[in-house]
């Protein structure tokens, strides 16, 4: 099992539509969670951090659920711009030990 | 904008060249790292400083030699390099010494190895 698994999609999705990725974990002892977006031919930005409690910016929503393992991310009111792959980003023992998903492609439709 | 700069942007060598690529920071960030992402996949972990010592290397081949000349320099030596070596090198920070820090990337050097 690999450790952080991602469907890497594409998911193809109207403007205004919401969408909602999920990512699992397999190390129970993982401590910070991340999502980024990249875009093409781009680096990797930091979208945002994942709380315990849930966290919320604007359009966007992030999740942890712990007790299984996984981590989701919701976008609603799809924008063009918002079409980037989004990766799951999951660190363990410290800052050091990074593990990054394959990533989920999105791509906004007129 | 990015508050960690790299460069160059592009780079194309050949396989005997040797070459480096830099990578600067100011956010008193005391933890660095070298990525390396080829198309379609994610970045894959190469070196990491910390508090400027090599604290990890993921088995990374010898023509690749990192080196972290002070907290805000992190440069990546390159010699002898194959043509699969060829990929977008990104270098990152994060503040160090506890878990809720990500990762700060710079732009991005696109590698040509011919």
């Amino acid at each position: 099992r690999k450790e952080v698994e991602q469907d890497p999609g594409p998911f193809n999705v109207p403007e205004g539509a919401t969408v909602a990725f999920n990512c699992t974990y397999s190390n129970s002892a993982s401590q910070s969670f991340f999502w980024y977006r990249q875009d093409c031919r781009k680096e990797p930005k930091l979208l945002m951090s994942v709380y315990s409690s849930g966290n919320e910016d604007g359009r966007f929503t992030a999740q942890l659920n712990r007790a299984s393992q996984y981590i989701s991310l919701l976008i609603r009111d799809s924008k063009l711009s918002d079409s980037a792959t989004y990766l799951c980003v999951v660190t363990s023992g410290g800052y050091q030990k990074v593990t990054f998903g394959i990533g989920t492609k999105l791509q906004v439709i007129p | 904008d990015t508050e960690v700069t790299q460069t160059p942007k592009h780079l194309v060598m050949g396989m005997t060249n040797k070459k480096s690529l830099k990578c600067e920071q100011h956010m008193g960030h005391r933890a660095m790292y070298w990525y390396k992402q080829k198309a379609k996949k994610p970045p894959e972990l190469m070196f990491v400083y910390s508090y400027e010592k090599l604290s990890i290397n993921e088995s990374v081949p010898s023509r690749f030699s990192p080196e972290c000349p002070n907290s805000s320099l992190l440069n990546l030596h390159l010699h002898a390099l194959q043509p699969e070596d060829s990929a977008l090198y990104l270098c990152a920070s994060s503040q160090g010494g506890g878990d809720w820090s990500p990762l700060h990337f710079g732009n991005g050097t696109r590698l040509t190895v011919t």
